[in-house]
């Protein structure tokens, strides 16, 4: 069955703290891992897609980086505005449905 | 680019009536819109999916005589709920693409049945 599975659900950082949000998945054929960003009472906002192992893309304080089982949003010197949920989907062959994950909660303290 | 709109962003309506969702794409041609349900804290629930012209592909579990899609044109799809009872309250997210790549999404529907 396919699956994507984030991690951690929520977590906490000093304005500054860098770290990384996880996003793990197997899937029958992948065609496309994205990451979206989704603030309280909106839609999600694109921020990567990413298509085979050993891309990356970075965008202002985020990068993305995929492997064949994984991939990482590393947020470097994040700011109290970068606080918001974190969602991982993948498109797979089988169907070219999309499936999410349920997310990382991200809070940075100023 | 990629913008796409929803309307209204909030609605309340009364149990047994019926409310509907416009989804917009305003700057490119969405092939195919998908309309998803969110429940607090939760993830992204895919409904159905609309090709322009044809009709939606419900998820399991989705009732179609409920919840009406139609997608008139390339830039517009519609969601409606019929016979709204409050457990159909909801965030309710379209999202738009125009190929096999990402998806943009709307800002979302808040309904509440009173």
């Amino acid at each position: 069955e396919d699956q994507v599975t984030q991690s951690p659900e929520a977590l906490r950082l000093q304005e500054g703290e860098s770290s990384s949000l996880n996003c793990s998945y197997t899937v029958s054929g992948l065609r496309g891992l994205f990451w979206y960003r989704q603030d309280p009472g909106k839609g999600p906002e694109f921020l990567f897609t990413l298509y085979s192992a050993g891309e990356e893309k970075e965008k202002e304080r985020l990068k993305a980086t995929l492997t064949k089982k994984e991939s990482f949003l590393h947020i470097t010197a994040p700011k109290p505005e970068d606080s918001a949920t974190y969602l991982c989907a993948v498109r797979v062959n089988r169907d070219d449905k999309i499936i999410f994950g349920k997310g990382t909660r991200l809070h940075i303290l100023p | 680019g990629a913008v796409v709109s929803q309307h209204p962003s909030r609605v309340i309506c009364k149990s047994g009536t019926s409310v509907k969702i416009e989804c917009r794409s305003l700057d490119f041609q969405a092939t195919t819109m998908f309309w998803y349900r969110q429940f607090p804290k939760k993830s992204l629930m895919l409904m159905a999916t609309s090709n322009e012209g044809s009709k939606a592909t419900y998820e399991q579990g989705v009732e179609k005589d409920k919840f009406l899609i139609n997608h008139a044109s390339l830039t517009l799809s519609t969601l409606t709920v019929t016979s709204a009872h409050p457990e159909d309250s909801s965030f309710y997210i379209c999202s738009a693409s125009s190929g096999p790549y990402e998806q943009y999404f709307g800002p979302g529907t808040r309904l509440t049945v009173t």
